[in-house]
């Protein structure tokens, strides 16, 4: 599975827009690029995902680079309740099987 | 969105016992499951894929005999530990999915302590 780097970690103040970057540079052709977000002791919760467009959705927007070979989650104002892992997956476009492989995922912390 | 409902959220039980975690799709028909563990301070680890009706796929490293899956329907799955031993104390989550080309919903996990 082509794999996808993120920094550990990000801190944010409320109210302010947080960019949170994904790199997958060996991303393939048929790769979709999902975003899910884990708040403490809690199941991971989608957020969007895209494959080759800039997608928006009520909880954030994703812009992705011509090349496929970054993209960047945007909250566009955060909330304490958005401190989360937020995890940069890349699921493959085969079979009914083609499962999520979750990395490190980034920390991200929100000051008031 | 869909809704995963997991049962037990939180289980404690005897070192060689058995624990049965049950994972539910609430208001859609789940094609495939999908089933994780989390240890402390760590990323999610897939233990194994099940399709409703047949036999569970597991991951490298993962027992069989040890965590039985059972999807024997298209909205329950089970997973039973075993034997349960301290080491097996981790947060378990489960993630279903209507079709291949949706996104993935998640159970809120069930933390399971061998004691």
């Amino acid at each position: 599975d082509a794999k996808t780097t993120q920094p550990n970690s990000m801190e944010s103040n409320e109210e302010e827009p947080v960019h949170l970057p994904c790199n997958h540079s060996t991303i393939s052709g048929t790769d979709y690029i999902h975003w899910y977000r884990q708040l403490p002791s809690q199941g991971p919760e989608y957020v969007i995902h895209g494959l080759t467009s800039n997608v928006n959705n009520r909880m954030a927007s994703l812009a992705i680079a011509e090349d496929r070979k970054s993209s960047t989650l945007i909250l566009h104002r955060a909330t304490l309740r958005d401190a989360a892992v937020y995890y940069c997956i890349l699921r493959r476009n085969t079979g009914a099987n083609s499962k999520l492989t979750f990395g490190k995922g980034i920390t991200l912390s929100v000051r008031p | 969105g869909a809704v995963v409902s997991q049962h037990p959220s939180r289980v404690i039980c005897k070192s060689g016992t058995s624990v049965k975690i049950e994972c539910r799709s609430l208001d859609f028909q789940a094609t495939t499951m999908f089933w994780y563990r989390q240890f402390p301070k760590q990323s999610l680890m897939l233990m194994a894929t099940s399709n409703e009706g047949s036999k569970a796929t597991y991951e490298q490293g993962v027992e069989k005999d040890k965590f039985l899956i059972n999807h024997a329907s298209l909205t329950l799955s089970t997973l039973t530990v075993t034997s349960a031993h301290p080491e097996d104390s981790s947060f378990y989550i489960c993630s279903a999915r209507t079709g291949r080309n949706t996104e993935a919903f998640f159970g809120q996990g069930t933390r399971l302590t061998v004691v």
